[in-house]
């Protein structure tokens, strides 16, 4: 199994840009999300999905937004890039409900640079 | 709101030292506990977590936690760390439901 696979692992944009993180499992996990990594401040979770078609803000969404169309697949857009959003972005799956004693998968993440 | 600190954001050791990564989090139900690692350049991976039964769990690579409810604690331990441990330490805990939540990394590099 692949597990969890992110694309592109690097990208850098210009200022107002805009581009599609792609994330896809092959897992069947109901459970899906999107966080960002800045050094020394952990993980924040920008949106998250607990089954196709549905999708909710995590704590810091603003400037992004998310699809669930399918199990599989949960992209992250960035409409108007802006240098805050320089991170490391990182994809993640669970089982769903019910399972809450099982760990996150994650993907090797998109290391993303807007200049 | 819950929340989970840990206490050292950076931590330096020789090869050999023993290892204590402390974790507290706070939530007074019910909670799941994960410490997460993540090598240089690479994604999050489970290392252990507890979830019920014996506090002490063990994980992979000689790794392991004990769980002190009473402390609301989970601190990681290894006994011999190696230069390969050198790595970022995530603790996370989920209440129930899809949200974890993570710390903010504990970041250990060992001296060869």
């Amino acid at each position: 199994n692949a597990g969890v696979t992110q694309t592109p692992k690097f990208r850098i944009l210009k200022i107002g840009q805009s581009m599609t993180l792609q994330c896809t499992q092959d897992m069947n996990h109901n459970y899906m999300y999107w966080y960002r990594q800045d050094p020394g401040m952990g993980l924040k979770l920008i949106y998250y999905s607990v089954g196709a078609g549905i999708t909710d803000k995590g704590e810091v969404p603003n400037g992004y937004n998310v699809s669930r169309s399918t199990t599989e697949d949960f992209p992250l857009r960035l409409e108007l890039a802006a240098p805050s959003q320089t991170s490391v972005y990182f994809c993640a799956s669970r089982i769903g409900q019910g399972a809450s004693n099982q760990p996150q998968h994650f993907g090797d993440g998109t290391r993303l640079s807007i200049l | 709101a819950q929340s989970v600190s840990q206490h050292n954001h950076h931590v330096i050791l020789s090869e050999a030292a023993s290892l204590e990564l402390g974790c507290n989090y706070s939530y007074g139900g019910t909670v799941n506990l994960f410490w997460y690692v993540q090598y240089p350049g690479q994604h999050l991976q489970l290392l252990l977590k507890y979830f019920s039964g014996d506090p002490l769990v063990k994980g992979i690579k000689g790794f392991e936690a004990e769980f002190i409810k009473s402390k609301f604690s989970f601190n990681l331990r290894k006994p011999s760390v190696q230069w390969s441990d050198t790595a970022e330490y995530f603790c996370a805990v989920n209440a129930g439901g899809f949200k974890t939540i993570f710390g903010a990394g504990t970041r250990l590099f060992v001296k060869a």
